[in-house]
């Protein structure tokens, strides 16, 4: 079982929509989640972490779920530039620099 | 501040050769990884170093990988011999231990093996 799953998409909206991505976890004990965001042969960005008490950057919004065990981001009034792949990330409790990343979720933002 | 530093950024060679990628990790930064994406596999740890020192190789595909860390400002990843199936993007990336564990990526390096 992979440690991280992802969506791969693509997710295809129009300029202005919501849209929510979810990934899920299989390490219980897991500390430590970011989105990660890669645009088309670029290499990947930290978008945000994800804390327990979820937070919000702007237009995104990120949310932890430990019961479930998935975290989600939310973009709101989507943009053009937003089109990009977007990777979930979780830190094992056990080693703080390991990451985990999904394959990503494709999102692509149209006019 | 510089970023991670790779070259080449772009390698093309045969079936067979040698080939050696460089990374100059963020000043202060005390870890350094190399990761490899695919459009199959994903973004895949290869290998990290802590303080110079090799923590955890078990991402290391096979004996044809070796990565070094000689000093806290370089490190290589060599293939020897290289295959087809080593075509990929290789990503360096450091962070500092401290926190908080964000892990910047250098621009990459694209190798195609023909």
């Amino acid at each position: 079982r992979k440690e991280v799953e992802q969506d791969p998409g693509p997710f295809n909206v129009p300029e202005g929509a919501t849209v929510a991505f979810n990934c899920t976890y299989s390490n219980s004990a897991s500390q430590s989640f970011f989105w990660y965001r890669q645009d088309c042969r670029k290499e990947p960005k930290l978008l945000m972490s994800v804390y327990s008490s979820g937070n919000e950057d702007g237009r995104f919004t990120a949310q932890l779920n430990r019961a479930s065990q998935y975290i989600s981001l939310l973009i709101r009034d989507s943009k053009l530039s937003d089109s990009a792949t977007y990777l979930c990330v979780v830190n094992p409790m056990l080693n703080f620099n390991k990451f985990y990343f999904g394959s990503g979720t494709k999102l692509n933002v149209k006019p | 501040d510089a970023g991670v530093i790779q070259s080449p950024r772009h390698e093309v060679t045969e079936m067979g050769q040698e080939v050696t990628l460089r990374c100059k990790p963020i000043s202060g930064h005390d870890y350094l990884f190399w990761y490899r994406q695919t459009m199959m596999r994903g973004l895949e740890l290869l290998i990290y170093f802590n303080n110079n020192v090799p923590i955890d190789d078990s991402g290391m595909p096979e004996d044809r990988f070796s990565a070094k860390m000689p000093n806290a400002s370089f490190s290589t990843l060599k293939i020897q011999p290289s295959e087809p199936r080593d075509s990929a993007v290789y990503f360096c990336a450091s962070s500092f231990y401290q926190g908080p564990y964000e892990q910047y990526f250098g621009p990459g390096t694209r190798l195609t093996v023909t």
